[in-house]
């Protein structure tokens, strides 16, 4: 089984600071991990994914997360946010099974206010 | 290419009443997964279905939940009869592998009142 913390509900910044929202995760097999972005009245849209190879992932509107798994990490990060950023944020991960599908485990989710 | 599409966007019904949602997915993607929010906290997942057939169910809550997927197309999840707590966002997601990229609906919320 595995369970995800996103430890901040809400983050506040200025635009063109930068932002970090913070993931953790607890598994007890090997994980893929993925942070998806839910604009108001959207869907979930995919950010970045890591499935293998190198732990820094850069995913679609300059946003980038690194695995770390000694920390069992996957932060997500922005050098510069923009109004258009301001949006809820939700980690997740699936355990890695050979053949055969796999749910998503998600986090509450980090609701983003980037302010003028 | 139409993304996945969820309806009705919204639905409010009375404890007791019936309602189905359904979920079009993505032209081709064989695996189709039911999740929900309750509440704003996490979202979680209900289950996974494999073309028609049901690979996963673990996530439905109880036997008030019923979801089908004939022909391995379309997929409805019925809630009969609705209790307050099954208000929340319904979100159905769709993939050609599993573990890979999942591609979300826009969720209908259900209110029951």
């Amino acid at each position: 089984a595995q369970s995800v913390t996103q430890l901040d509900s809400q983050v506040p910044v200025f635009e063109e600071a930068p932002v970090e929202l913070r993931c953790n995760y607890s598994s007890s097999v090997s994980v893929y991990l993925f942070w998806y972005v839910q604009y108001p009245n959207q869907g979930l849209q995919l950010l970045l994914k890591y499935l293998s190879g190198s732990t820094l992932v850069k995913g679609i509107n300059g946003f980038e997360a690194e695995f770390n798994k000694s920390q069992t990490s996957f932060h997500l990060r922005k050098p510069s946010v923009h109004i258009s950023d301001t949006a809820e944020y939700f980690c997740a991960v699936s355990g890695i099974l050979t053949g055969g599908g796999n749910k998503l485990t998600f986090g509450t989710g980090t609701q983003l206010k980037v302010e003028l | 290419e139409a993304g996945v599409t969820q309806f009705p966007s919204h639905s409010v019904i009375e404890k007791g009443q019936t309602v189905t949602l359904r979920c079009d997915p993505i032209s081709g993607h064989d695996n189709l997964y039911w999740y929900r929010r309750v509440m704003g906290k996490e979202i979680k997942f209900l289950l996974h279905f494999v073309k028609e057939s049901k690979q996963d169910e673990s996530g439905m809550p109880n036997n008030r939940f019923l979801a089908e997927r004939t022909g391995g197309t379309y997929s409805t999840l019925k809630v009969q009869p609705a209790e307050l707590e099954d208000s929340g966002v319904y979100f159905c997601a769709t993939g050609i592998q599993p573990n890979t990229e999942a591609f979300f609906g826009q969720g209908t919320r259900l209110t029951v009142v």
